[in-house]
């Protein structure tokens, strides 16, 4: 089954601030990727974190925190675009495996 | 200019039948892989080739094979069609095995009916 968890779904107005968590097993665990899917749409990689630390991109950031096994997505000043599934992705050494967590379904009112 | 392209958009079909999907990549990556993403969105990983050799094969009813004729494409032939197959399926690719960044193709959405 999954190993990745993530909430399913968060709610948020135009404007805020949203994060979105993403916890992960440890073993053989690698880095961690994030990417966006648009209802309809094919998934698009937005960031990558391989080392402890904030990467920032834009409005959007990837935290991650080897040591607690966890990660998040931070998305500033909202959009209705950015209406759409999140998936937090982990890469594992020596097995060539990427999987996908369950996926969070962002929803920006206005 | 397409990076990662899949033909056909649309599958519907009959249960039984036997139908292929293609995917060609122009990124120059030398690793693909399917994946199947169910009605709950879960994306799940079927296959990778890197350099037109086997390196991932998950848990997947044989009657699914995949074939890469070269490191470009990479096709998935599906047997027996069952109504559980229905789902949408990526293909993708990366620079590398195990590639932290992936490109996906726009998906094809299979209707077994």
């Amino acid at each position: 089954g999954q190993s990745l968890e993530q909430p399913s779904e968060v709610t948020a107005v135009e404007g805020a601030i949203v994060q979105i968590n993403c916890t992960y097993q440890t073993s053989g665990f690698y880095g961690l990727s994030w990417y966006q899917q648009h209802d309809g749409g094919a998934p698009t990689f937005l960031s990558y974190n391989a080392l402890d630390g904030l990467e920032e991109t834009g409005r959007f950031s990837s935290f991650l925190s080897r040591s607690d096994s966890y990660g998040y997505l931070l998305l500033q000043e909202l959009q209705m675009k950015d209406s759409a599934s999140y998936f937090c992705a982990e890469a594992r050494s020596g097995t060539y495996k990427y999987i996908f967590g369950t996926g969070t379904r962002l929803k920006v009112l206005a | 200019d397409t990076a990662v392209s899949q033909t056909p958009k649309y599958l519907v079909t009959q249960m039984g039948n036997d139908k292929s999907i293609k995917c060609e990549q122009n990124l120059g990556h030398d690793t693909m892989y399917w994946y199947k993403q169910d009605s709950k969105k879960f994306l799940k990983i079927m296959f990778s080739y890197n350099n037109k050799e086997l390196i991932i094969n998950e848990t997947v009813p044989n009657r699914f094979s995949p074939k890469s004729p070269d490191k470009a494409h990479l096709n998935l032939h599906i047997n027996s069609l069952e109504l559980g197959d229905s789902a949408v399926y990526f293909c993708a690719s990366s620079p590398s095995p195990g590639g932290n960044t992936q490109y996906f193709g726009p998906g094809t959405r299979l209707t077994v009916l």
